[in-house]
């Protein structure tokens, strides 16, 4: 139980194109969800958080307008990325909770290329 | 501040030996506790998790931790270590309402035959 999926798990897109990464539970009702970016060898960076039918919540330093965040229901989250750009490149995590709160469940992350 | 810090950036061991990876937080309450690993290229699995009671927890793939109220630490334990146990480990601690996680900068755990 409790799997997170992401797709794509791969996209390499063009400067000034926009990518859409979807982030879904496929066996519970995510209540939130969150959004990470990592660097190579580095830690999770948590961009956002997302309860469904709200807006995101978003970590200092991260740009809403260019990560656009959607979480129109309890199995579904999606993140856009505008304009991408290639320090945009990265690997994104999504995770999901349930309303008990605190354990996160993770996707298998996508790797966003951009040339 | 609150903070998760993980010392060691990279651990050796050899197959068969025993494991210790450190974790300590910054918390003037007690937080929730997990230690995650990742595959390279892959999403985190939760290895174990500590949000109250017995302080010595139990989790998968044989892996156990502690928690010392005292030191602040979760410290990561296997008896025996596997191939298949290199891995990047993330310890993550959730202190506030919020649910977020704060994750440590990782330990990058090698396996030598």
């Amino acid at each position: 139980g409790a799997v997170v999926s992401q797709h794509p798990s791969r996209v390499i897109c063009k400067s000034g194109t926009s990518v859409k990464i979807e982030c879904r539970s496929l066996d519970f009702q995510a209540t939130t969800m969150f959004w990470y970016r990592q660097f190579p060898k580095k830690s999770l960076m948590l961009m956002a958080t997302s309860n469904e039918g709200s807006k995101a919540t978003y970590e200092q330093g991260v740009e809403k307008d260019k990560f656009l965040i959607n979480h129109a229901s309890l199995t579904l989250s999606t993140l856009t990325v505008t304009s991408a750009h290639p320090e945009d490149s990265s690997f994104y995590i999504c995770s999901a909770s349930t309303i008990t709160g605190y354990e996160q469940y993770f996707g298998p992350g996508t790797r966003l290329t951009v040339t | 501040a609150q903070s998760v810090t993980q010392p060691d950036i990279h651990i050796t061991v050899s197959e068969g030996a025993s494991l210790e990876l450190r974790c300590n937080y910054s918390y003037g309450a007690t937080p929730y506790l997990f230690w995650y690993v990742q595959s390279p290229g892959q999403g985190l699995q939760l290895l174990l998790k500590y949000f109250s009671g017995d302080t010595l927890v139990q989790g998968i793939k044989g892996f156990e931790a502690e928690f010392k109220r005292s030191q602040s630490s979760f410290n990561l334990r296997k008896p025996s270590v596997h191939w298949s146990d290199a891995a990047e480990y993330f310890c993550a601690v959730g202190m506030d309402s919020s649910y977020k996680l704060i994750f440590g900068s990782g330990t990058r755990l090698l396996v030598r035959p």
